[in-house]
């Protein structure tokens, strides 16, 4: 089991643009958050998907939106991109209430 | 509203040395408490929560509720402990996880 893969590593837009990221989470998982960490930052949580309904979601603009598809693996879609959403973005799995396993990030740099 | 504080941004011992990486939180109700940490080049990962009441890697952290401090503690730090600490609070879960509230994580330099 590779654990949580996030799909792209680097990715670079231009302002006003839209992008999406993927993740896929460990086996057996079946809820998906995704966290946003800026530079010299924690990871800050942005929303949470489980049974591919929206069940949590974090101080962000409606900017921000996902996706859980029917095999749990789930995207992360940002779309008008400002310069201030230049961040990493991580996925976390888990099943039910048990530890949250995160990916290696995707680095997003808005330009 | 929910607040991790790390007041330390870094932390540097020597080797052998006893480490404590400081942690405060704010939260109406009962939380769970935990730390993680990222090693250079690597994703983050767990390394204790405080309701399984585990010592990791000789790493411990005691849930002090009266003054909202979750500290993790050390007695001899060790080089390969140099890394990112974050901590980390969540709500009750009630069947499934609930979100993550991150402090700013410390780094500690553990010097040979």
């Amino acid at each position: 089991d590779a654990g949580v893969t996030q799909s792209p590593t680097h990715l670079i837009k231009t302002r006003g643009q839209q992008v999406t990221l993927r993740c896929s989470p460990k086996s057996g998982h079946d809820t998906v958050s995704w966290y946003q960490q800026a530079l010299g930052q924690g990871p800050q949580f942005i929303f949470q998907y489980y049974e591919e309904e929206e069940r949590q979601r974090g101080n962000f603009p409606d900017r921000f939106s996902g996706h859980q598809f029917p095999n749990y693996s789930s995207e992360l879609n940002v779309n008008a991109l400002l310069l201030g959403d230049s961040a990493l973005y991580l996925c976390a799995s888990s099943f039910r209430g048990n530890e949250q396993y995160f990916g290696p990030g995707t680095r997003l740099t808005v330009t | 509203a929910q607040r991790v504080t790390q007041p330390e941004k870094l932390l540097s011992v020597f080797k052998g040395a006893p480490v404590e990486l400081k942690c405060n939180y704010s939260y109406s109700g009962s939380p769970e408490l935990f730390w993680y940490v990222q090693y250079s080049r690597q994703r983050l990962q767990l390394l204790l929560r405080h309701i399984s009441r585990e010592s990791i890697k000789g790493f411990t952290a005691d849930l002090n509720k009266g003054e909202t401090s979750f500290h993790l503690k050390k007695p001899f730090a060790q080089e390969e402990d140099s890394a990112m600490y974050y901590c980390a609070l969540s709500g009750t879960t009630q069947g499934g996880s609930e979100k993550l509230v991150f402090g700013k994580g410390t780094k500690l330099t553990v010097n040979p």
